[in-house]
Order: C-alpha cells, then structure tokens, then sequence
C-alpha cells in the first residue's frame, strides 16, 4: 500500500531563509512524486512533479525538490523564503502500478515571518 | 484555458439528505477525481473517472457515489448525509488517467456543511 508521511505539521522561517518542507514516502513498485500548495479557501495549485530521470527537480515560483530513493524521501526546498510563500503543502504520491489513485500526505503549514 | 470549476461552491445540508455536487474539468481532459478534505483526516480520494467509466475508488461507504458525463463534466452525490459528511470537496482534473504522468488540477472547492 502507498503511504505518505510529513513529518512536520508546522514550519516557521524567517524571510530571506531558505526552507525545507519534508516528505517521505512508501510505495510497493516505482513512485509518481508531487508537491501541491493551498492557499486559504482555495483549491490545490501544482508545484512540481518527479516522473522519472534527474533527483533534482524544479517547479514554480521558485521550487524544487530532491528525490532520494534510498531515503524514500522527496524534500521541498526554496532557497529564499517570500512572506507569500505562507501556505498548506502537500506532497502526494502515484504508484506507478497503472491504476493506483493518489495518495495525499496530511499537509504541512509553513509560515514565513517577516 | 479556463480552470476547474464547481459548483455550488457552499452548501448547507440536514442530515438524512442529499446533496449533489459538480464539476467540470479542463477543457480537453478527460480525468475527473474527487477527493474529500477535512482537518482530522485530510484529503481523502473518493473516486476517479475517466472516459465516463469509473476507474479507480477510494475507502468511502456506497453513499458517496459519482458519474462522468460524455463531455468530461463529473458529478459526485452524497445520500443519506451525516455530519461527519462535512467537509470541502474538491475536484481535479487531468488530461490522463489521475495524471499518471501529469499532474492534476483542482477546483476551488465546494463547502459542504451538514446541521
């Protein structure tokens, strides 16, 4: 069974700081890796993705993640922190057994102080 | 391209009815999953159509059920609702099957609130 796990409920950076919101994952053949941001009373916007090839990927407004197999992890990481950046994140995964539904990890809240 | 929209975006419901929820996707996609977010569980995915057939489903009862009309627009019904049926629903869409190798696009929400 896939699972998702964030470890942190709660990240609070300074402005200009990088960050990192973590991700770690468990999935029985090859994983579809994804982070989601949600902003107040809105639905979820895509941040980028990990399908296959290079560990580092990069996303929107500035984003991007490492894939790590060996630590089944998929961090999210910014190298500086805009007070805008405050928001929900959710990495999910797709096993990529054709058919299997996503799983959502239970969000992380970041808050970047000014 | 317009987004994903649904509608009602708020809804107030007793228990014992029902509600029916829509949404419609991208233009061009063909995938609609819905998925149910609340503070305690989280989001939680529902169901997934594409091409009008369902094709994968999530852990929920048989009161939660949903179709996929010819032209990709979805909706999902909730019968018998209970409270515990509160929550936002959000629907995504992708061009493939639950973006196998995409990624999904979510709606704003429909904010179900069951008294």
């Amino acid at each position: 069974a896939q699972s998702v796990a964030q470890p942190e409920d709660q990240v609070n950076v300074a402005e200009g700081n990088p960050l990192t919101v973590k991700c770690t994952y468990s999935v029985s053949g090859n994983p579809y890796l994804f982070w989601y941001v949600q902003y107040p009373n809105r639905g979820l916007q895509f941040l980028l993705k990990y399908i296959t090839g290079d560990n580092l990927v990069k996303g929107s407004y500035g984003f991007e993640a490492e894939f790590n197999k060996s630590q089944t992890s998929f961090h999210l990481k910014k190298p500086s922190a805009l007070v805008s950046d405050s928001a929900l994140y959710f990495c999910a995964v797709r096993d990529d057994n054709y058919g299997q539904n996503f799983v959502f990890g239970p969000g992380t809240r970041l808050s970047v102080l000014p | 391209k317009a987004g994903v929209t649904q509608t009602p975006r708020y809804l107030i419901k007793t228990r014992g009815q029902q509600v029916t929820l829509s949404c419609s996707p991208i233009s061009g996609h063909r995938s609609v999953s819905w998925y149910q977010q609340t503070p305690g569980q989280g989001l939680q995915f529902l169901f997934e159509y594409f091409s009008e057939t369902q094709r994968n489903k999530g852990n929920f009862p048989g009161r939660f059920s949903g179709r996929q009309f010819s032209n990709s627009r979805s909706e999902m019904n909730v019968s018998t609702l209970e409270l515990g049926d509160s929550a936002l629903y959000l629907c995504a869409s992708s061009a493939s099957l639950a973006g196998a190798l995409g990624e999904q696009y979510f709606g704003p929400g429909t904010r179900l609130t069951v008294t």
